[in-house]
């Protein structure tokens, strides 16, 4: 069965430090993975996905995640974290047939002045 | 363009209580779904309409009744509410059941007493 893993709840961080977030699946093939941040309040906006192809992805806001099969990872990077990126971040994957995500438990980011 | 768009954005039941949930989307996506997001576990599938006249089970669907009412619209029924459905719930859409990039409304927080 497909799972995801999010192995911090909470991070805490400088501003202007860099930021990297953990995310493991478990699926038997190539997956579709996907991070998405939710705001205080507010619904999920995706940051970035990954099909196919390049296993480095970049997003928005200065994201970016890499593909490592091998880990079954899709660890989420940001090189210099701004006040504003203070949210929850959920990875997800989906089956490359289509429909359904499953979500990881999400990971607060909290960052300090 | 609205997104996707949901109503209420708040509500407090009573125990037994019913109560509808609508949501709304302007993108013409085929596909439709709702979620609930509760502390730790990251959102969590209830029903899905892979394409307009289609409706499945996702996740965790008991307690709850879905209608995929025309292509637009995806409401959420609560028959007979239980203080277990406290909880946010988030309608999404996406262009094809093929796609899993989902678009995301601003959720609807209830609250069953």
């Amino acid at each position: 069965a497909q799972s995801v893993t999010q192995p911090d709840i909470h991070i805490t961080v400088s501003e202007g430090a860099s930021l990297e977030l953990r995310c493991n699946y478990s699926y038997g093939a190539t997956p579709y993975l996907f991070w998405y941040v939710q705001s205080p309040g507010q619904g999920l906006q995706l940051l970035l996905k990954y099909f196919s192809g390049d296993t480095l992805v970049q997003g928005i806001k200065g994201f970016e995640a890499e593909f490592k099969r091998s880990q079954s990872s899709f660890n989420l990077r940001k090189p210099s974290v701004h006040w504003s990126d203070a949210a929850e971040y959920f990875c997800a994957v989906g089956a490359n047939q289509g429909g359904k995500l499953i979500f990881g438990q999400g990971t607060e980011l909290s960052v300090k002045p | 363009n609205a997104g996707v768009t949901q109503t209420p954005k708040f509500q407090v039941l009573k125990t037994g209580q019913s109560m509808t949930l609508q949501c709304a989307q302007d993108m013409n996506h085929n596909s439709m779904y709702w979620y609930r997001q509760d502390p730790g576990m990251g959102l969590r599938l209830i029903y899905y309409s892979a394409s307009e006249g289609t409706t499945d089970k996702g996740e965790v669907p008991n307690g709850y009744n879905v209608s995929r009412l025309n292509k637009r619209e995806f409401s959420l029924r609560l028959e007979s509410a239980a203080p277990s459905q406290t909880s946010v719930y988030f309608c999404a859409s996406s262009e094809v059941w093929q796609h899993n990039e989902q678009f995301f409304g601003p959720g609807t927080r209830l609250t069953v007493l």
